[in-house]
């Protein structure tokens, strides 16, 4: 079955950049999404990347994607204490389904 | 737009003892998903619907069962509740043209 691996906490100070990392197993993935949750509340689209791409920039968000090694990474520069959250990491499956991964908590400390 | 909402947003249970949560979307998307939150698990699917009047499992179906009569809703149901159940359920949907999922706020059950 399908697998997606994050690290589960990362703490960095306000104004450093976070780096969250996940790898997956399934090489066929066509497209890799980042997801944010808040406290309390359900998962919102932060990106996405195709897989036939090595790179995305969004504003502040900038998604790295290595298909050799099957590692998709999530940077967030100027990091503020708005972006703690949780982070989830997905792809997508067979032909209708996202299979995420455990989510890493971003704490930024002020 | 309300989006999509579930309801209830709380709600506590006894072993044993049944009930039915409530999905509704209106942004009138095909696919509609129940998810289940557990602390270091991620989001794990109960079961999925590509339209009105279908039904699939996903991958923790065990427990609970759905029905979509209406395209804007999808209900979850749990017949007879276990403590293992209590977590975290989310609502989500999408259209067929593209992947991204909208989530609703989710569900608190705990089941004692």
């Amino acid at each position: 079955g399908e697998d997606v691996e994050q690290s589960l906490f990362l703490s960095v100070r306000e104004g450093d950049s976070s780096v969250i990392n996940c790898t997956y197993t399934d090489s066929s993935s066509t497209y890799l999404y980042w997801y944010k949750q808040e406290p309390g509340a359900g998962l919102q689209l932060l990106t996405y990347i195709f897989s036939n791409m090595d790179m995305k920039q969004d504003q502040r968000l900038t998604v790295l994607l290595n298909k050799k090694d099957k590692h998709l990474s999530l940077r967030i520069a100027d990091t503020q204490t708005g972006d703690s959250a949780i982070y989830f990491c997905a792809e997508f499956y067979g032909a209708n389904n996202l299979f995420f991964g455990t989510g890493t908590r971003l704490t930024v400390i002020p | 737009n309300a989006g999509v909402t579930q309801t209830p947003k709380f709600r506590v249970l006894k072993t044993g003892q049944s009930m039915t949560l409530l999905c509704a979307q209106d942004m009138n998307h095909e696919y509609m998903y129940w998810y289940r939150q557990d602390p270091g698990m991620g989001l794990r699917l109960i079961h999925y619907s590509v339209g009105e009047g279908t039904t699939a499992k996903g991958e923790v179906p065990d427990g609970y069962n759905v029905s979509r009569l209406k395209k804007q809703n999808f209900l979850l149901g749990l017949e007879s509740a276990a403590p293992s159940q209590t977590s975290v359920y989310f609502c989500a949907t999408r259209t067929s043209f593209y992947n991204e999922q909208f989530f609703g706020p989710g569900t608190r059950l705990t089941v004692l």
